[in-house]
């Protein structure tokens, strides 16, 4: 069974650019989330979607944006990049319930320049 | 709101010996989970332990146990017979029936093991 893909691995971009992530869950996980991780704030929630509905969101500025498709696969998009997005940028994907283990993708490192 | 602390940033560990890393929590909601993750400095987090609120008994995989204590918001990992490749982050994280889709992760703690 494959695990959860994110694309693309690495990515630089410079300030005011806009940038697209992509995760596609394990077969079968409905339920897609995002987090981001950086050395001084640590794991923090973006937003969870669960059959192509945002049922939760974390205190990010309106510039982090995401979606699902009907195959569950998740995007998400920072647009008009800061210094301070980079970051790496990890997706999970779970079948439902609050006690399904998360399965987490390798990430995409975002460098903004 | 969820909240997890974390309160060792780093351990060390000898081979082959034990170690318990300390986790507590706060929530409101009486139903909630309770999961540790370790993550390598490849990135990857990898799930390894998972205590439900109702749990009666600890929770245990292989080298791994959580120490559930309720009354004190405590879920500390224990992990027995410490190897090299147990060298990681280890984060614990929560969630509940309130926030859902919603996991909360602690500030983690850098194990080392030394040989």
């Amino acid at each position: 069974k494959a695990g959860v893909t994110q694309t693309p691995r690495y990515l630089i971009k410079t300030r005011g650019q806009q940038v697209t992530l992509s995760c596609s869950p394990i077969s079968g996980h409905r339920s897609v989330s995002w987090y981001q991780q950086t050395p001084g704030q640590g794991l923090q929630f973006l937003f969870e979607y669960f059959s192509e509905t945002q049922r939760n969101k974390g205190n990010f500025p309106g510039r982090f944006s995401g979606r699902q498709f009907s195959n569950s696969r998740s995007e998400m998009n920072v647009s008009t990049l800061e210094l301070g997005d980079s970051a790496l940028y990890l997706c999970a994907s779970s079948k439902d319930t609050n006690s399904e283990k998360l399965f987490f993708g390798s990430g995409t490192q975002l460098s903004v320049l | 709101a969820q909240k997890i602390t974390q309160t060792q940033p780093g351990m060390f560990v000898q081979e082959k010996e034990a170690v318990t890393l300390d986790c507590t929590y706060d929530t409101s909601d009486p139903s909630y989970g309770l999961f540790w993750y370790k993550q390598p400095s490849s990135g990857e987090m990898i799930f390894l332990i998972y205590q439900g609120s109702y749990d009666q008994q600890n929770a245990t995989e292989g080298r791994y146990s959580l120490n559930f204590q309720k009354a004190r918001k405590s879920a500390n990992l224990v992990i027995s017979a410490s190897q090299l490749g147990d060298s990681a982050m280890y984060f614990c994280a929560m969630s509940d029936n309130t926030n859902a889709g919603k996991s909360t992760f602690g500030d983690g703690t850098t194990l080392t093991v030394k040989p």
